[in-house]
This record gives C-alpha cells, structure tokens and sequence, in this order.
C-alpha cells in the first residue's frame, strides 16, 4: 500500500461531461503529480502542485484543470470529455525535500468515456 | 527536456532465464535519478528499482541489477531467474534532482511488455 489514494476507482460517463478525479497524498508528502495513461501507452505528465500551488505543467488539455486543497488532497478536474480522454489517470505523491523523495503513486482512477 | 527511450515494445523470456530490458535517455543535467517501474495487470505502478547517477555502483535489489552506462546514456534492467510473476509492462523513469531547480516530475519512457513463457 504506498498510501496514496485515489476515487473513485472506476468512473464511467458519456461525451461532453464533466468529471472529478480525488487525490489523497501519503502523510507527510506536500507535492501531488498528476499522470494520464491511454492504453497501451505510457505515462504522460500533466500537472504537479506543491504545497497548495502549481509547480510544473505537461501535456494537460486546456479542458483539464487542477487543484491542490489546504489539506493537500488533489482534484483533477476533466471537462467536455471527449472519447480520446478515455485513460487510465494516476495520481503520485512525493514529500520533495531533502535530497531524494520517491513518487508514491496510488492505484488509479479509470475512465471510461461513452 | 529530458527524454527516455526503451525500443523494445515486447520481450520474452523462458522461466527461470534472464532477460535485459534496454533504456536510453537524453539529459544535458549531470546529476538525476533513473527508475524502472514494473506494471502487472492490475496496473498498479511498482517501483522495482532505482540508481542515482553520481553512482558508479549497479543497483541491486534481489534478482533485478541494473547496468548504468552514464557516459552512453544508457539504463538496462537485467531480471535473473525470471518468475511468471514477472510478467509486466517495464517502464523506464529519469527524475532531475531537488538542486537541479527544474520541475521533478518521472519521465516515463514507453515501456516494454514482459512475457514469461513456462
């Protein structure tokens, strides 16, 4: 168990929607990444936030958004969902002090878009 | 931007053989960390292995040993009396360092899927 959380596991929603993916860090971890994976493809960064605030920005749709919460809980936000958005999106947390901090990531949430 | 490469889509491996899956990468940083992550059907992200490159000894750990190659770039995995649990998608990861400033996210490469014959 890395400790890291994602809901919901499965989400399932038609074209044109609008959906929420949550993301819990492991204690003590201050930055979240966000990750889509399609499939049978890898993994492409999105976005990262440390500490309440955007540190570094990837390949993220301008229909996609995010936030980090006082409490350090993520939420990735997806709208005008289209086939192609259709992923697997994970969610990795790391503490990012001292010299090395590994990614922790939780288990995914798969979408699913119809 | 740094950049990783594995060019072998799918490899296979007899049970209880050994197998090295290839990576190769691009950084103009001289300090940073690579990763191999294992990815079985669950799809859950496992870290298998990692190698910080002011390093110069090959990361262990049990039947998985890495051969970094920093001047060439290059990171293979060697998995050693392979199991039908090994059986997985292999990604290939670079990680800049905390002092390099630069954003620290994994940079994945495309992975290779893993079959472990019987």
């Amino acid at each position: 168990d890395s400790g890291v959380t994602q809901t919901p596991k499965h989400l399932i929603t038609a074209t044109g929607q609008r959906v929420t993916l949550r993301c819990s860090p492991r204690s003590g971890d201050l930055s979240v990444y966000w990750y889509q994976q399609s499939l049978d493809q890898g993994l492409q960064f999105l976005i990262q936030y440390y500490n309440g605030e955007e540190r570094a920005k990837g390949n993220i749709l301008e229909r996609f958004s995010a936030q980090q919460f006082p409490d350090l809980h993520s939420e990735l936000n997806l709208s005008s969902l289209e086939l192609g958005d259709s992923a697997l999106y994970f969610c990795a947390s790391s503490a990012d002090t001292g010299f090395y901090s590994p990614l922790h990531f939780g288990n995914g949430t798969r979408l699913t878009v119809t | 931007a740094q950049t990783v490469t594995q060019s072998q889509p799918e490899m296979s491996v007899q049970e209880a053989e050994t197998v090295t899956l290839s990576c190769t990468y691009d950084t103009s940083e001289s300090d940073y960390y690579l990763f191999w992550y294992k990815q079985p059907p669950s799809r859950q992200m496992i870290l298998v292995i990692r190698q910080e490159a002011y390093k110069q000894q090959n990361a262990t750990e049990n039947r998985f040993s890495v051969n970094f190659q920093k001047a060439a770039k290059s990171f293979s995995l060697k998995i050693s009396d392979s199991q039908l649990g090994d059986a997985a998608m292999y990604f290939c990861a670079y990680r800049s360092p905390i002092s390099s400033g630069s954003a620290r996210q994994l940079t994945f490469g495309s992975g290779t899927q893993l079959t472990v014959l019987p």
